[in-house]
């Protein structure tokens, strides 16, 4: 079965420090890639995708990707983080692209701290 | 264009109770999906509706149900609620599926607690 895997549960920094939050999944077949963020209370909001072509992905709010299909990983990084980045993000997986449907499998989810 | 609406954002029930619950997706889209969310499982799918069909189906037992209407509008029941049934509940909708533009709208959820 597919999975996702999100390699740290919590993850703290500094304002204006760098950020990379790992994702790793198993899959045997084609994937699109997801990361979405979570703020309390809220729903999720898509950051960035990879459905084909060029492995590295920009999304909003300075946040890129890159997927490493050899390594199954698509890392989130963010150059320089602020306070407002405070969230928990989230990782996904559509196993066959987009034949599944509505269907995404989900890591369990990074807390990003970011300290003043 | 307004986004994916949830309703009721809060409800309290209490064991052995049913509950429905409604998302209303963005104008066009014709996919509905649901998910579940809770600390110790994450998130999980539900499943899927695409004009009135079920596409796919996640690994949830029988009282869990949906249904979408003509108008694309979605519903989804849950009865003989447990405990466990506690969780965020998030919709999430789209054009045609993930196929169509890879990507999914989500609604701000319906939080259930079950006492």
């Amino acid at each position: 079965a597919q999975s996702v895997t999100q390699l740290d549960s919590q993850v703290p920094v500094f304002e204006e420090a760098p950020v990379e939050l790992r994702c790793n999944y198993s899959s045997s077949v084609s994937v699109y890639l997801f990361w979405y963020v979570q703020y309390p209370n809220q729903g999720l909001q898509l950051l960035l995708k990879y459905l084909s072509g060029s492995t590295l992905v920009k999304g909003i709010n300075g946040f890129e990707a890159e997927f490493n299909k050899s390594q199954t990983s698509f890392h989130l990084r963010k150059p320089s983080v602020h306070i407002s980045d405070t969230a928990e993000y989230f990782c996904a997986v559509s196993v066959g692209g987009g034949t599944s449907y509505g269907k995404l499998t989900f890591g369990q989810g990074t807390i990003l701290t970011v300290h003043p | 264009k307004a986004g994916v609406t949830q309703t009721p954002r809060y409800l309290i029930k209490t064991r052995g109770q049913q509950v429905t619950l409604s998302c209303s997706p963005i104008s066009g889209h014709r996919s509905v999906s649901w998910y579940q969310q809770t600390p110790g499982q994450g998130l999980q799918f539900l499943f899927e509706y695409f004009s009135e069909t079920q596409r796919n189906k996640g690994n949830f037992p029988g009282r869990f149900s949906g249904r979408q209407f003509s108008n694309s509008r979605s519903e989804m029941n849950v009865s003989t609620l447990e405990l466990g049934d506690s969780a965020l509940y998030l919709c999430a909708s789209s054009p045609g599926g993930l196929a169509a533009t890879g990507e999914l709208f989500f609604g701000e959820g319906s939080r259930l607690t079950v006492l």
